[in-house]
């Protein structure tokens, strides 16, 4: 059965560097998703991504986060300079098409920033 | 604008006594509705979701919901628990709109206990 892949599953870093997390969502999706999770608390949408292009962002999603589909079928979120609060799991999310509905997660990677 | 409340932020159930966890939303726009398990250290797993067809849903595992719109609840049940239910479990509303606005949001979780 197709499945959202992402990479690394936990990555640990200094803040202030740059990190990109990387997803591979189910092939045949066409919009993209980034959400993030908090210890302990909500999962928190960020991002969608559509025609490549951001089609929706919240306020968490601020100039130190970009994301990109640099083929067919990575799809990368960068933060650019990390803050000890980005520290989370963040899941990326893939949807078939104009007629889907069901959110496909991946495992999610798991970011501490130190 | 749209979200949704989770009612009880634990709930612990005997094994084989029925599970109730409530969710409520507010949606401006005919809701799609969804319940996510979170099993610990691991992704989100769809259980069901509501998508303007039959109101009562059914799920993996044996979990169904009913949408009650004149409520707006979207409350998950399983008849009899098991321990392997142990997980926590979101509730998340996705508005049905054109490309691009599908965005989920989620409630802030239930944490499911099951006693042996």
């Amino acid at each position: 059965e197709p499945e959202v892949t992402q990479t690394p599953s936990h990555q640990v870093t200094q803040m202030g560097q740059e990190v990109i997390l990387r997803c591979v969502p189910i092939s045949n999706h066409l919009y993209f998703y980034w959400y993030r999770q908090i210890l302990g608390q909500k999962v928190e949408f960020l991002v969608s991504f559509y025609n490549n292009e951001i089609s929706e962002k919240s306020e968490i999603f601020d100039d130190q986060f970009s994301v990109e589909r640099p083929d067919g079928s990575n799809f990368t979120l960068k933060i650019r300079s990390t803050k000890l609060e980005d520290s989370a799991m963040y899941f990326c999310a893939s949807v078939a098409g104009a007629g889907g509905n069901e959110q496909f997660f991946g495992p999610g990677t798991r970011l501490t920033v130190l | 604008a749209q979200s949704v409340t989770q009612l009880g932020s634990h709930v612990s159930v005997s094994e084989g006594a029925l599970v109730l966890l409530r969710c409520n939303y507010s949606s401006s726009v005919p809701p799609y509705l969804f319940w996510y398990v979170q099993y610990p250290n691991q992704g989100l797993q769809l259980l069901l979701k509501y998508t303007s067809a039959a109101t009562l849903v059914k799920g993996i595992n044996g979990f169904e919901a009913e949408f009650k719109k004149s409520e707006t609840s979207f409350h998950l049940t399983k008849p009899s628990a098991h321990m392997s239910d142990a997980a926590e479990y979101f509730c998340a509303v996705s508005t049905r709109m054109d490309t691009g606005r599908r965005a989920l949001t989620f409630g802030s979780g239930t944490r499911l206990q099951v006693q042996p």
